[in-house]
């Protein structure tokens, strides 16, 4: 089983619709969970991070943690072609300052 | 303006040549990382470091070697390249381990034929 799960995709979602991305881990202890977006031939730049349950909203993003299922997701909302690039999910265990990436969901937004 | 750089971006060399490739941040933040990203395998931490003089091995650190003599650089070297280390390298930077926010520079392709 790997660390870090996604769905590879490619995802496809409308325009203005909301696309959801998921991502599971396997390490009890994890901490801390990011959200990456890389644009295709480019660096990974952070979206969002969370830390403890629940929802996190900035602007038209929404990070979901549930610990206790060992999930994270990112919503987007009124999704828009500039969304459309890979998502990373990464998560981190302080305790061997670890911090693992999984492979990335391909998200294409069709106008 | 705040960044991280990388050189060179792009690096074609063969096997058994010595290389190095530079990082630099400049804003002062003490822990650095090294990534490589192959297809299907995501990104790879190769090795950190949590300050100066203080690096430490990730999840791939095989065939590579890391200095931090200086807050600001963080040099990965390859002594003897081999084919199978082709692949985009990414330094990235963060202010602490707590936080991760990671900063990443614009990566170096490199092949070795």
């Amino acid at each position: 089983q790997k660390e870090v799960e996604q769905n590879s995709g490619p995802l496809s979602v409308p325009e203005g619709a909301i696309a959801s991305l998921n991502c599971t881990y396997s390490d009890r202890g994890s901490q801390s969970f990011f959200w990456y977006r890389q644009y295709s031939g480019k660096s990974p730049e952070l979206i969002m991070s969370i830390y403890s349950n629940g929802d996190k909203e900035d602007g038209r993003f929404t990070a979901q943690l549930n610990k206790a299922s060992q999930y994270v997701s990112l919503l987007i909302r009124d999704s828009q072609p500039s969304d459309s690039a890979t998502y990373l999910c990464a998560v981190k265990n302080f305790g061997n300052e670890k911090l693992t990436f999984g492979t990335g969901t391909r998200l294409t937004i069709i106008p | 303006e705040a960044q991280v750089t990388q050189n060179p971006r792009y690096l074609i060399t063969v096997t058994g040549k010595k290389l190095t490739v530079t990082c630099s941040q400049n804003m002062n933040h003490e822990y650095m990382s090294w990534y490589r990203q192959d297809p299907g395998l995501g990104l790879r931490q190769i090795y950190y470091s949590m300050n100066v003089e203080v690096t430490d091995k990730g999840d791939v650190p095989e065939g590579y070697k890391v200095s931090r003599k200086e807050k600001r650089n963080f040099p990965l070297i390859l002594e003897s390249p081999s084919p199978n280390q082709t692949s985009l390298y990414f330094c990235a930077s963060s202010r602490d381990r707590v936080t991760d926010t990671q900063y990443f520079g614009p990566g170096t392709r490199l092949t070795v034929l």
